[in-house]
Formats: structure tokens, sequence, C-alpha cells
């Protein structure tokens, strides 16, 4: 059973790049895509991009000037920086991974981990 | 972009009740639909994809129907477990979006 575990500093300071990892263990990673979505507090979800295992990658617009997402296959883990972050980016970030034909939902999801922006 | 509008945001029901949440895409999906279940701090648990696909260990009472741009939930006899904000997402032009989101309160 493939299980997705978050993990990044709880806190980011305003203007800064907020930097999470999700390790993936316990079930196959090639030819994934693998998702950020993020949740700011009792708000709805929202997709920040994918990568792909190969290294291709698509970014929510609302995102793409400030955001990069990595992958490192040696360690199973997928990583999301984004850049100048402000109070707004305050959120529980979740990564997941898309299934289906053509990878159009998301049947495995991390726990997520809270992230504050707050100086 | 495809945006996806959910109705009711709000849905007040009781136990045994059978309730349908609705989502309206502005576009016609190419890949369908996908329906969650998310509890407070939990991560969102798939319920059904392919608009009317039963994700495996979901409870019958729950179904999925619809295609183009109008989709809808469906719980047959609301149990107490089911009180939870659902989601509706899509993928088209390797863009992802979830609905707004419904909250089932008791």
């Amino acid at each position: 059973q493939v299980q997705l575990q978050e993990s990044g500093p709880g806190l980011v300071k305003p203007s800064e790049t907020l930097s999470l990892t999700c390790t993936v263990s316990g079930g196959s990673y090639m030819n994934y895509y693998w998702s950020w979505i993020r949740q700011p507090p009792g708000k709805g979800l929202e997709w920040i991009g994918y990568i792909h295992y190969a290294g291709s990658t698509n970014y929510n617009p609302s995102f793409r000037s400030r955001v990069t997402i990595s992958i490192d296959t040696s360690k199973n883990q997928v990583s999301l920086n984004l850049y100048s972050v402000t109070a707004a980016d305050t959120a529980i970030y979740f990564c997941a991974r898309a299934d289906g034909v053509y990878s159009e939902y998301f049947r495995h999801w991390g726990q997520g981990t809270l992230v504050t922006v707050s100086s | 972009d495809i945006q996806l509008t959910q109705s009711p945001s709000f849905l007040s029901a009781s136990v045994g009740d059978r309730v349908t949440i609705t989502c309206r895409a502005s576009q016609g999906l190419p890949n369908s639909l996908a329906w969650y279940q998310q509890k407070p701090g939990k991560a969102p648990n798939l319920l059904i994809y392919a608009a009317s696909t039963l994700q495996s260990g979901v409870p019958s009472r729950f179904s999925g129907s619809g295609s183009g741009t109008e989709f809808t939930l469906t719980i047959s006899s609301v149990q107490p477990e089911d009180f939870a904000t659902y989601y509706c997402q899509q993928l088209s032009s390797h863009l992802y979006s979830f609905g707004q989101g419904t909250k089932l309160e008791l």
C-alpha cells in the first residue's frame, strides 16, 4: 500500500521560500504524476502543480511564477518550493498521487502538513 | 481553465435522508469527474471516479452520475459518519481543479 508523508518547516517568514518534501513508500513510484495540493484554514482545496516521474511538470497558472516542483528518484521524494510567500500561503499542504487512465483523480494522499507564514 | 461549481455549499440533513450534491463544469469535461469526502483534520478520501465508479471500500449508499457539464453525488441514506465536506474534481488540459466544497451538516 503506497504511503505519502509530507515534511518540512511549519513556520515560514513572509517573503521567504516555503520548502516541503513528500516521501513515497510502499508502492510503485514510476510512471505516476505526483501533485501538491493545498488547503487554507477553513477553505477549499487548491491544486498547485504536478511532476511526472520522468521529470515533466505543470503548474496552476495562479502559482506558475513562483513555484517549482522537483523529484529525487533515488530517494523517492517529491519536493515543493514556493517562493516569496505571504500570509495568504498559510495552509495545509498535501502531496497526492494521480491515478486513472489519464491520471485524472487522486487515490493516494499524504496526511498533510500545516505551514504558517508569519514573522 | 475549467471551473467547477458545487451546489449547495451547505446542506443540512438527518440520518436516513437521501441527499444529492451537484457539480457543474464551465465546459464539458474530457476526462470525467471524481468526488472526495473530507473530514476535519484529514486528507480527502476518494469516493467516486469516472463520474460513477465507486472506489473500493466505499459504501454502496454513495453513488455518482452525470456527464458533460453536470454531475451529481448522491447518498441514499445518510449515516452519522457521512457528515463531512464533499469536493468534486476534474482534469483538463493538464490542469486539475476542485469545486469549492459542500458541507453536509446534521
